[in-house]
């Protein structure tokens, strides 16, 4: 059983919809990721979060909008997205952002977004 | 800017045999590589981690060594079992943006027949 849960296994959703996806993590870790991930292709970093505010924004458009509400919970807001943004979101944890470099990921089973 | 690369992309065995996946990274400042493994569909399972100060780790009949200074990495495993069958993915954390950032290899594609 994954340690990070992933709220909802699927979505679909139209292009004008507002709906959020939500990842779960009781590890105590510090650190927490958004990633995106299209068909055959690896994981994209999209958010980081850190001590629960935001450390990194890969050029994200902000359509998508992230929120950590507390340590343990982390928030993808989603609205008005394209066809394009269809793919599987992956949540991550770890630690912390670094420290040692003894500190795995450990991911959801992420969420299978369909935009139409 | 890191990039890092795995060979072969796919690989088809006959159940039994040792075999070997290669990533490769540009950049050696690195804390760690992780090793993960996903079959389709579903998420990340985390293999092995090897800190930027370790040669190798090994779980089960998995064994990942690491050589930073060459930026190579492999994953062997040992007598493989259909079970085995799935994407295995590299990803290497850097030093250079304090740690936040995991780059991704695209994958070796493993299919283990019976």
């Amino acid at each position: 059983d994954t340690e990070v849960t992933q709220t909802p296994k699927h979505l679909v959703m139209g292009m004008t919809n507002k709906k959020s996806l939500k990842c779960e993590q009781h590890m105590g870790h510090r650190a927490m990721y958004w990633y995106k991930q299209k068909a055959k292709k690896p994981p994209e970093l999209m958010f980081v979060y850190s001590y629960e505010k935001l450390s990194i924004n890969e050029s994200v458009p902000s359509r998508f909008s992230p929120e950590c509400p507390n340590s343990s919970l982390l928030n993808l807001h989603l609205h008005a997205l394209q066809p394009e943004d269809s793919a599987l979101y992956l949540c991550a944890s770890s630690q912390g952002p670094k420290g040692g470099g003894n500190q795995p990921q450990h991911f959801g089973d992420g969420t299978r977004l369909s935009i139409l | 800017k890191q990039e890092v690369t795995q060979i072969p992309a796919a690989l088809s065995v006959p159940e039994g045999e040792n075999l070997v996946l290669n990533c490769s990274f540009t950049d050696s400042a690195i804390y760690n590589l992780q090793w993960f493994r996903q079959d389709p569909g579903k998420g990340l399972t985390s293999l092995l981690l090897i800190q930027s100060s370790q040669r190798e780790q090994t779980s089960g009949r998995l064994n990942a060594s690491l050589d930073k200074s060459s930026g190579r990495s492999t994953l062997y495993i040992a007598a493989s079992q259909p079970g085995d069958s799935a994407t295995y993915l590299c990803a290497v954390r850097g030093l250079n943006t304090g740690g936040f950032k995991t780059i991704f290899g695209a994958g070796t594609r493993l299919f283990v027949k019976a």
